[in-house]
């Protein structure tokens, strides 16, 4: 079977850094995307990492250790409008995207 | 215009009611997916399709059926809506990320279905 792990909230300020974290337990597995909801919208795409290592895309950051199966989402510079639901998924070959819960950030100022 | 387009956007229904959420993209993307969202269990996948022939299920199927009427629709069906089928419907669209495989999905806006 397959599953993902991630927090259900998480709450931060302004200015700060956050980290999300990710686990999952899948096969066949080639690589670990992130997405981000806002409230009442639809869920867009923030990253993906098929490698170990960091992935850099402005304030936003994304990790992956395909050994510890185990991936993070890092956000800098916290900004109100950072506050959204942020979804870690796995690609599997094959098969369409399986999506964890969701973690919900609530930055306050 | 949407990329990603969904009817209706919002649906009001009676228990043992059929009906039909509609989605179209422009993208040219030739998979297409269907999710449903309820408060706390994320995005699950109720059915996806990678080309006009193909058809799979997802993780909660029953009581769904879906329609690949040509590369840039895809409709979902409640054949007999129920109370616990209330819930946000999003329809997707990927596009593949090349190397390392992967892929970029693009959501349609929703359709917020109510089945009293």
């Amino acid at each position: 079977g397959q599953s993902l792990e991630q927090p259900s909230e998480v709450t931060a300020v302004e200015g700060a850094i956050v980290q999300i974290n990710c686990t999952y337990q899948t096969s066949g597995f080639y690589g670990l995307s992130w997405y981000q909801q806002h409230d009442g919208g639809a869920p867009t795409f923030l990253s993906y990492n098929a490698l170990d290592g960091l992935e850099e895309t402005g304030r936003f950051s994304s990790f992956l250790s395909r050994s510890d199966s185990y991936g993070y989402l890092l956000l800098q510079e916290l900004q109100m409008k950072d506050s959204a639901s942020y979804f870690c998924a796995v690609g599997q070959a094959g098969t369409a995207l399986i999506f964890g819960k969701g973690t919900t950030l609530s930055v306050s100022s | 215009d949407a990329d990603v387009t969904q009817t209706p956007r919002n649906r009001i229904t009676k228990t043992g009611k059929r009906i039909m959420l509609e989605c179209s993209q422009t993208k040219g993307h030739d998979r297409m997916y269907w999710y449903r969202q309820d408060p706390g269990l994320g995005l699950r996948l109720i059915y996806y399709s990678f080309d006009v022939k193909d058809i799979n299920k997802g993780e909660i199927s029953d009581g769904y059926s879906v329609s690949r009427q040509a590369q840039a629709k895809f409709s979902l069906s409640l054949e007999s809506a129920i109370p616990n089928q209330t819930a946000l419907y999003f329809c997707a669209t990927s596009d593949p990320l090349g190397q390392g495989g992967g892929e970029t999905q693009y959501f349609g806006p929703g359709t917020r279905l109510l089945v009293l």
